[in-house]
C-alpha cells in the first residue's frame, strides 16, 4: 500500500540532544498525526495537526503542518532515555477515513 | 483508563486453525479499523467499519474477515492462518470524519505455529 516518506530511518543521539524528523508526501493532506510506538505496544498519539502552517507542542515535542500540506515535522527537545522508540507520522486527506503511515523513524538515546 | 482494549495481548494458533481477535472501545467512536503490522514496519490497513458499513482494502486477503456486532466491539477473524500471518494486529478508532484523530489499542501479537 501507499506509504509516506519519513526520514531519517533511524537516529542514535546522546541524551539531552534535540531531535528532528519529517514526513513528506506527493499528496495533499488535511490531517497529520504523529505517533510513538514502544516495542510490543500499539502506537500512542503524540500530536495531531489539522491546518496548514499549524505549530503544536506537547511538552518537549513540537510538530508542524507544512505550508504546502505535503509535509510535517516533529521535533523533540532535550531528549531523555524514555524517548526511545519508533515514531510514525500518518496523513489523511478529506473524504476518506483512511490514514497513510510513514515508514517510521527509530530513535535510540544514549545515556 | 483504557479506551481501546484488545484481547488477548498474545495469541498462539496453529497453521490453518481459525482464530479470532477482539477489540472493544469505551469512546463510542463510529469508525473502527484493523491494521496488520510486521516487524517494525508501518501499520497496514486491512479494513474499517464506519458504523455498520464495512470497507475492505483491495489488497486484504480473503482469509481475513471482520465483524462489528455493535458500536463497542469489533472482531478480526482469520479463517486459515498461515505462517505469513504472524504479526501484530492493531485496532484503532476515530469518532467521525469531522473529528479525525485516531486512537490505537495495545495490539495483539499473533504467533502461528
Amino acid at each position: 500500500g501507499q506509504q509516506l516518506n519519513q526520514s531519517p530511518q533511524s537516529m542514535f543521539i546522546q541524551e539531552g540532544e534535540d531531535v528532528s524528523m519529517n514526513c513528506t508526501s506527493s499528496s495533499i493532506f488535511n490531517t497529520w498525526l504523529w505517533y510513538k510506538q514502544d516495542p510490543g505496544e500499539g502506537p500512542v498519539l503524540l500530536i495531531a495537526l489539522y491546518k496548514a502552517g499549524e505549530l503544536t507542542s506537547n511538552g518537549r515535542l513540537t510538530a508542524q503542518f507544512g505550508i504546502t500540506r505535503k509535509d510535517s515535522f516533529l521535533n523533540i527537545s532535550a531528549s531523555i532515555p524514555s524517548d526511545v522508540g519508533i515514531y510514525f507520522c500518518a496523513g489523511r486527506d478529506s473524504g476518506t477515513y483512511k490514514y497513510i503511515f510513514g515508514t517510521g523513524t527509530r530513535l535510540k538515546v544514549l545515556a | 483508563d483504557a479506551m481501546v482494549i484488545q484481547n488477548p495481548r498474545y495469541q498462539v494458533t496453529q497453521f490453518g486453525k481459525p482464530v479470532t481477535l477482539s477489540c472493544s472501545q469505551t469512546l463510542n467512536h463510529n469508525v473502527m479499523y484493523w491494521y496488520q503490522q510486521k516487524s517494525s514496519q508501518a501499520p497496514k490497513l486491512l479494513f474499517h467499519y464506519y458504523d455498520k458499513d464495512f470497507n475492505n482494502e483491495a489488497d486484504t486477503p480473503d482469509n481475513f474477515q471482520s465483524r462489528r456486532p455493535n458500536t463497542s466491539f469489533c472482531f478480526l477473524d482469520i479463517r486459515s492462518p498461515g505462517l505469513g500471518d504472524a504479526a501484530m494486529y492493531l485496532c484503532a478508532t476515530s469518532r467521525s470524519p469531522i473529528t479525525e484523530t485516531q486512537y490505537f489499542g495495545p495490539g495483539t501479537r499473533l504467533l502461528v505455529l
